[in-house]
């Protein structure tokens, strides 16, 4: 099993909304992480899990809260959201071990298929 | 300093033809990844192809191959005989020995014309 899935797949919701994004993998990985993607822009970072416990959070504001209850699943929970949140929301996993010094594993970055996130 | 330079908001090539899409990076880490992913309008990021710093080789996976200066600090993605099916945002990224974060570039839009 190699996927990442996440769910909804497309979400509209008001500014006084509360919803969440989850995502789950079943391949082992100890690192999962959110990012934000507007159109034709990188990927970034919101939020790094490693071995369930926040590692990093890039300044994101309050109104995202993430939440690690197991080592498959991840979820992004949204509160109060704004429409210039309005984006794509990946969701990804890799191994905790970096690359470069085993040479039969590569780290590479999992990713969902995001969630198509619209605020009204 | 911007850890991954992609310099090519926007590239064309021909079908069949090849081309290159360049990258170079930043680090003082001596052991690093390198990657590159494929992501078409439906907006699933797809993992092409890996180059580790201390691979003597260049990475090849089937139409895609990565040629890395090392000494320049560059991993160019060459995709040989394009289809139309390649037409895409391409993202180069990075990531070092030292935690989990992964770092992108800019993002290179590729369109293929028949």
């Amino acid at each position: 099993d190699t996927e990442v899935t996440q769910t909804p797949k497309h979400l509209v919701m008001g500014m006084t909304n509360k919803k969440s994004l989850k995502c789950e993998q079943h391949m082992g990985h100890r690192a999962m992480y959110w990012y934000k993607q507007k159109a034709k822009k990188p990927p970034e970072l919101m939020f790094v899990y490693s071995y369930e416990k926040l590692s990093i959070n890039e300044s994101v504001p309050s109104r995202f809260s993430p939440e690690c209850p197991n080592s498959s699943l991840l979820n992004l929970h949204l509160h109060a959201l704004q429409p210039e949140d309005s984006a794509l929301y990946l969701c990804a996993s890799s191994q905790v071990r970096p690359p470069g010094l085993v040479s039969s594993e590569t780290g590479e970055l999992f990713f969902g298929e995001g969630s198509r996130l619209t605020v009204l | 300093a911007q850890k991954i330079t992609q310099t090519q908001p926007g590239m064309f090539v021909q079908e069949k033809e090849a081309v290159t899409l360049d990258c170079t990076y930043d680090t003082s880490d001596p052991s690093y990844g390198l990657f590159w992913y494929k992501q078409p309008s439906s907006g699933e990021m797809i993992f092409l192809i890996y180059q580790g710093s201390y691979d003597q080789q260049n990475a090849t996976e089937g139409r895609y191959s990565l040629n890395f200066q090392k000494a320049r600090k560059s991993a160019n993605l060459v995709i040989s005989a394009s289809q139309l099916g390649d037409s895409a945002m391409y993202f180069c990224a990075m990531r070092e020995t030292t935690g989990n974060q992964f770092y992108f570039g800019t993002g290179t839009s590729l369109t293929v014309i028949p």
